[in-house]
């Protein structure tokens, strides 16, 4: 079955420093791919894409993915951490036509440490 | 202007009422969705609807009815509530079923 694993379901960074949350998906087609944000008691916010273009995806925020297909990877990075990047973080894919089916990985909560 | 919206934001009711989540959407998207977001925070998807037909019903309980009366607005409807149904729900829109998808800010619903 097609699945998205996020590993990490905390990830803690002092501020200043370097953002990795990691995401992996289960089939060997590659999927369309998303990175969201989720504040408290908030939706969903997009950050980034992708859809088999550029394999290095640069979003809002300064953030950006890497697409790896011989891992079946799409890890989310951010040179620097800001307090305000604290949330709830969701990759997501997306197979096929589908009916615009997105798939969640299980979120990763990141705190920032002043 | 609010792309997503979703009414009510909360929604605190008993066992065995039905109660109804209203959304609508002013991107001129022609796809919108259901998803369930449960205690922890997993999302799953419940409904895709593209152009008032519906394409994905994901083995969601027959006491949830969605409803789209146009392409900007799609209904949740869900009968006899069950303790289980306490959720956040969220309503979602995208340009077609390719394209990144836009989310309200999620209704709570409490089953007491």
């Amino acid at each position: 079955a097609q699945s998205v694993t996020q590993l990490g379901s905390h990830v803690s960074v002092s501020e200043g420093a370097l953002v990795l949350l990691r995401c992996n998906y289960s089939s060997s087609v590659p999927p369309y791919l998303f990175w969201y944000v989720q504040y408290p008691n908030q939706g969903l916010q997009l950050l980034l894409k992708y859809t088999s273009a550029a394999t290095l995806v640069k979003g809002i925020n300064d953030f950006e993915a890497e697409f790896k297909k011989s891992e079946t990877s799409f890890h989310l990075t951010k040179p620097s951490a800001h307090m305000s990047d604290a949330a709830e973080y969701f990759c997501a894919a997306q197979w096929g036509p589908g009916g615009g089916k997105l798939i969640f990985g299980q979120g990763t909560e990141l705190s920032v440490k002043p | 202007d609010t792309a997503v919206s979703q009414t009510p934001k909360y929604l605190v009711t008993q066992m065995g009422n039905d109660k109804s989540i209203k959304c609508e959407q002013n991107l001129g998207h022609d796809t919108m969705y259901w998803y369930k977001q449960d205690s922890k925070k997993f999302l799953k998807i419940m409904f895709s609807y593209n152009n008032k037909e519906l394409i994905i019903n994901e083995t969601v309980p027959n006491r949830f009815s969605p409803k789209s009366p146009d392409k900007a607005h799609l209904n949740l409807h869900i009968n006899s509530l069950e303790l289980g149904d306490s959720a956040v729900y969220f309503c979602a829109s995208s340009q077609d079923r390719s394209q990144p998808q836009h989310f309200g800010d999620g209704t709570r619903l409490s089953i007491l």
